[in-house]
């Protein structure tokens, strides 16, 4: 069983560009997590989806900033017109059930990005 | 807003030395905790975990935890590290959210 994959690892952009993040969680997991870590910081959640829903997206700015989970495919992660403050490493996890229920995040090895 | 605070930014060990690594959190109602550990150039994997029962929490890798609710700890132990064990540790907590600390970085000397 595949763990939690994410593409690419390490993305370059330059200011204003795009970046789009990819997702595909554990086979079997219907929900996945967005987290950012800062240099220096912990990861602070951005944002959590079920297939074809966004449940809980208090943790994302308000602007430039966008995920969805369709329904056939990886959940993505998109920030458009990047800034250099965006660049961070940014995880996903999944898991088989919600955040009510009592079972486990498992986490992707994350994206890198840079923001030139 | 529940908070997780860990007060060990940076710990540098010998091997062979005991192991503890602080975790408070804010929020006084049932909560479920977790350690995650990180090791260079890889992603997180769970540690352990407490969501009921008994308070002292065994891990992988000989890691265990205590929660002491009058405390709202849970503190991460390890009775004899090993330079293997060299990578950043976070403990997270979750009530609706999981809610990590800013993580401890971890150097074991050989």
């Amino acid at each position: 069983n595949a763990g939690v994959m994410q593409n690419p690892r390490h993305l370059v952009r330059r200011r204003g560009q795009e970046a789009r993040l990819r997702c595909s969680p554990m086979k079997g997991h219907s929900h996945v997590y967005w987290y950012r870590q800062l240099p220096e910081e912990g990861l602070k959640f951005m944002v959590y989806l079920q297939k074809e829903n966004i449940i809980d997206e208090s943790g994302m700015p308000k602007e430039r900033f966008s995920a969805e989970f369709p329904k056939e495919g990886p959940s993505i992660l998109r920030i458009q017109q990047v800034v250099r403050g965006d660049s961070a490493a940014y995880f996903c996890a999944s898991s088989p059930l919600g955040t009510g229920s009592t079972d486990t995040q498992y986490f992707g090895p994350g994206t890198r990005l840079t923001v030139l | 807003a529940q908070s997780v605070s860990q007060h060990n930014h940076h710990v540098i060990l010998s091997e062979a030395a005991s192991l503890e690594l602080g975790c408070n959190y804010s929020y006084g109602g049932t909560v479920n905790l977790f350690w995650y550990v990180q090791y260079p150039g890889q992603h997180l994997q769970l540690l352990l975990k407490y969501f009921s029962g008994d308070p002292l929490v065994k891990g992988i890798k000989g890691f265990e935890a205590e929660f002491i609710k009058s405390k709202f700890s849970f503190n991460l132990r390890k009775p004899s590290v090993q330079w293997s064990d060299t990578a950043e540790y976070f403990c997270a907590v979750r009530d609706d959210k999981i809610i990590f600390g800013k993580g401890t970085r971890l150097h074991i000397l050989p």
